[in-house]
């Protein structure tokens, strides 16, 4: 089993709807999660982060952390062609004691004009 | 405002020769990581590093790879003698002290091993 677990993809919206990513971590007390977007050839950038159970909502971004189910999840409202990307989930993993994230493969995202 | 700073941001290599991989963080940042991207794969953490200490290299190879963050300075990734399986994408990343694990990446550095 993988630490952090993504779907690949790709996941394809059509323009202006609300894609979901999905993100499931093994290390069940694991304390801070982050969901970056990485376009093609480029680095990756912070969209956010989350550490408690519930909702966080950024803009068009909502973050969802439920810690008993192990998962975290990204919803983007709007999509738009621009949002097209790679979404990466990394997870500090507590039970290492370290301060490294741990990064899921991936999801990628085709958003349809 | 600079953010993390990386060069060179592409190095090409030929087998056996040694790569210097250069990372600058934000002003004021104290951690330092490098993480490593294969083609097609995620990011793998390898080693992360506080001025002049490393504090946890259990990502990184243990043969050919070194990491220093010295007092002043970049922070180098070097790999010796490389092979073309080192052919990669190699980022470096940065966070405050106090800020928790937020990490904020360079533009990362793309090297070619013929």
């Amino acid at each position: 089993q993988k630490e952090v677990e993504q779907n690949s993809g790709p996941l394809s919206v059509p323009e202006g709807a609300i894609a979901s990513l999905n993100c499931t971590y093994s290390d069940r007390v694991s304390q801070s999660f982050f969901w970056y977007r990485q376009y093609s050839g480029k680095s990756p950038e912070l969209i956010m982060s989350i550490y408690s159970n519930g909702d966080k909502e950024d803009g068009r971004f909502t973050a969802q952390l439920n810690k008993a189910s192990q998962y975290v999840s990204l919803l983007i409202r709007d999509s738009q062609p621009s949002d097209s990307a790679t979404y990466l989930c990394a997870v500090n993993m507590a039970r290492t004691g370290r301060r490294a994230l741990t990064f899921g493969s991936g999801t990628r995202l085709q958003v349809q004009p | 405002n600079a953010g993390v700073m990386q060069n060179p941001r592409h190095l090409v290599r030929r087998r056996g020769q040694e790569a210097r991989l250069r990372c600058s963080p934000v002003k004021g940042h104290s951690h330092v990581y490098w993480y490593r991207q294969l083609p097609e794969e995620g990011l793998k953490f390898m080693v992360y590093l506080q001025k002049e200490n490393i504090i946890d290299e259990s990502g990184m190879p243990k043969e050919r790879f070194s990491a220093e963050f010295p007092k002043e300075g970049p922070s180098i990734l070097r790999i010796q003698q490389v092979v073309r399986g080192d052919s990669a994408a190699y980022f470096c990343a940065s966070s405050p002290e106090g800020a928790g694990e937020t990490q904020y990446f360079g533009p990362g550095t793309r090297l070619l091993v013929l």
